[in-house]
């Protein structure tokens, strides 16, 4: 059955705080995608990766970056925490390229910056 | 730049009922593929049904079918016989150039 982890499901950080957060597939899949999902604004994309170490900026890449070192994992890093930051954060897989590759999707993972 | 919208924040449809999705989109590649996402309340995102841009025929997937029309560049996602657990939030996506983006998402609520 396809997976796809994030390693918390509900996180709280302060301030000003690094973040991380980690995503890990288990399909052998190219693409990775980091969304953050608000009420009214739907899913909008901060980073995706097409392979090992490429990346591309999505449509609010500012205050984020991101790294992919292995082909299954995929991290999405808030610098330097903010408020306006608190939010659900949604990773996704899909196969290369294929306009038909359908993504899947993790858990969610739930951030509260206080 | 590409970009998806859905206009209906909200919906109401009466269980057994069909129901009409809005999507439109706006992309200058030629070549791309549209799908439709269903998310009920325990937050998963569930795929329902995928179009190509060169699809000649409507994608269907059991009671869901996809009236795509290019010249318009509309995607809409008809749900035919709604029942209770269709009620969800339903996201329009596309891809092209690797990107997936999606729309603002439409609350569908079915009343019984």
């Amino acid at each position: 059955d396809v997976k796809v982890t994030q390693s918390s499901r509900y996180l709280v950080k302060r301030t000003g705080e690094k973040v991380f957060l980690e995503c890990v597939q288990d399909m052998d899949h190219e693409n990775m995608f980091w969304y953050r999902q608000d009420p009214g604004l739907g899913l909008r994309l901060i980073y995706f990766s097409y392979d090992v170490k490429m990346k591309e900026k999505g449509d609010i890449p500012e205050g984020y970056s991101v790294s992919r070192e292995k082909k299954e994992r995929f991290s999405l890093i808030l610098e330097s925490a903010s408020t306006n930051q608190t939010s659900m954060y949604l990773c996704a897989s899909s196969m290369t390229g294929e306009f038909g590759s359908e993504a899947f999707f993790g858990q969610g993972t739930r951030l509260t910056v206080v | 730049a590409q970009k998806i919208t859905q206009t209906q924040p909200g919906m109401f449809v009466q269980e057994k009922e069909a129901v009409t999705l809005d999507c439109t989109y706006d992309t200058s590649d030629p070549s791309y593929g549209l799908f439709w996402y269903k998310q009920p309340s325990s937050g998963e995102m569930i795929f329902l049904i995928y179009q190509g841009s060169y699809d000649q025929q409507n994608a269907t997937e059991g009671r869901y079918s996809l009236n795509f029309q290019k010249a318009r560049k509309s995607a809409n996602l008809v749900i035919s016989a709604s029942q209770l657990g269709d009620s969800a939030m339903y996201f329009c996506a596309m891809r092209d150039e690797g990107k997936l983006i999606f729309g603002q998402g439409t609350e569908l609520s079915v009343k019984p």
